[in-house]
């Protein structure tokens, strides 16, 4: 599985846009990426995932270069329950049950 | 439709001794995979199990076993009880959907601490 490199923590004003980016640049053709986030105490909590294209759903926005080798995570809105720590996987379709979380971003929304 | 349940939440042992952890998947989930999550080496991957097999497994020693019931539910043994095994052992399952991204959802987890 490709690695990546996520800032180890970042703070956002309560109702600005979070932008949590991601490098996964030895990522391959056939690999996805996947961001999950874990509030404290909580078990992780699936965003989005994507391939190549800007995916958008209720919770966020995930951005893919395109070269694939960074991704952005956008919350459009930030609130205090996004206070978490913010973690980008990259793996194929194949096995993806066996997820490598990595040290994730703790994102703190400031009141 | 009820989330992934664990039991117990909280469980205090004592080094040598062995633990059972139980994972209860959503309603016609049928992989579970298993999760262990310290300070210190954040969260990894144990094993999952699917129609009952093991079908990955992570790199831990062979005192952490698991299985899988017909029903899907699934349980995780670890034998022997070092301080070291002290952790957030958390429980996933997903759906398994051929050729599609197959969410997981995660239990609460359940606090092991060994003294």
């Amino acid at each position: 599985d490709a690695k990546t490199t996520q800032p180890t923590s970042m703070d956002c004003a309560e109702g600005r846009a979070a932008n949590l980016p991601c490098n996964h640049s030895t990522i391959s053709g056939n690999e996805y990426v996947y961001w999950y986030r874990q509030i404290h105490s909580q078990g992780p909590q699936y965003i989005i995932h994507g391939l190549k294209n800007n995916e958008t759903n209720e919770m966020a926005s995930l951005i893919i270069t395109e070269d694939r080798k960074s991704s952005t995570l956008i919350l459009p809105h930030a609130t205090l329950r996004d206070t978490a720590v913010y973690y980008c996987i990259v793996r194929g379709y194949s096995g993806a049950n066996n997820l490598f979380f990595g040290t994730g971003t703790r994102l703190t929304v400031i009141p | 439709k009820a989330g992934v349940t664990q039991t117990p939440r909280y469980l205090i042992k004592t080094r040598g001794q062995q633990v059972t952890l139980s994972c209860s998947p959503i309603s016609g989930h049928r992989s579970v995979s298993w999760y262990q999550q310290t300070p210190g080496q954040g969260l990894q991957f144990l094993f999952e199990y699917f129609s009952e097999t093991q079908r990955n497994k992570g790199n831990f020693p062979g005192r952490f076993s698991g299985r899988q019931f017909s029903n899907s539910r699934s349980e995780m043994n670890v034998s022997t009880l070092e301080l070291g095994d002290s952790a957030l052992y958390l429980c996933a399952s997903s759906l398994e959907v051929a050729g599609a991204y197959n969410e997981q959802f995660f239990g609460p987890g359940t606090r092991l601490t060994v003294l």
